[in-house]
């Protein structure tokens, strides 16, 4: 099945330091999320994005909807050692509830 | 909260078992996903139901099956395990309240076919 384009696939940083991440798509989206997912558990939503141009914050993250409705970048600020795991962006093409999820990014931070 | 919870965390099965597993969710949602997750690959939908006693296919359907007799319940049977059927299976379920709504995951279900 499709698939999105999810960079960077993986990513050390310092703690303290901003990461940004995102995903593009060659379809038109009307929904986008992101999720977060710790070794060996299920993913965890963090953010939903609803409408073309749409920025949402959830504490230290920030998600947009690009305008073209075809990306969506995350942001986290000022990163902790937490934040260790991997991130997934999906998305939504159709309205038929069948997600198209990306590959993840790897987030590996460095105390 | 949403919860999503699934009936094993870690199973292991021999080849050419019937393997049952188990989803629950305590949210009265209309819709449920079962997906297997490999290195690489990302989140493969194998099945999804939007009603009790509904079913449609997704991208990866072949060897298995689903049931959904109940509202909070939807279940993933391997009717033949098979090696390349070892994988991390999650359980998603959303609600229809709005047209496209978020989906909530469960812990998940390491399967291990030897």
């Amino acid at each position: 099945g499709q698939q999105l384009n999810q960079s960077p696939q993986s990513m050390f940083i310092q703690e303290g330091e901003d990461v940004s991440m995102n995903c593009t798509s060659s379809s038109i989206f009307n929904t986008w999320l992101w999720y977060k997912q710790d070794p060996g558990e299920g993913p965890v939503l963090l953010i939903a994005l609803y409408k073309a141009g749409e920025l949402t914050s959830n504490g230290r993250l920030t998600a947009q909807f690009g305008i073209t409705r075809k990306d969506s970048f995350l942001n986290i600020s000022a990163s902790i050692p937490s934040d260790v795991g991997i991130y997934f962006c999906a998305g939504d093409t159709s309205g038929t509830y069948k997600y198209i999820f990306g590959t993840g990014t790897r987030l590996k931070v460095l105390a | 909260d949403v919860k999503v919870t699934q009936s094993s965390r870690y199973l292991v099965k021999r080849t050419g078992e019937k393997v049952f597993l188990e989803c629950v969710q305590d949210m009265d949602h209309e819709n449920m996903f079962w997906y297997r997750q490999d290195p690489g690959l990302g989140l493969r939908l194998i099945y999804f139901s939007y009603d009790v006693k509904m079913k449609e296919k997704g991208d990866i359907p072949e060897g298995y099956s689903v049931s959904r007799e109940k509202k909070e319940r939807f279940s993933l049977i391997l009717e033949s395990a098979s090696t390349n059927q070892t994988s991390m299976y999650l359980c998603a379920s959303s609600s229809e309240r709005q047209f496209t709504d978020t989906q909530y995951f469960g812990p998940g279900t390491r399967l291990t076919v030897l």
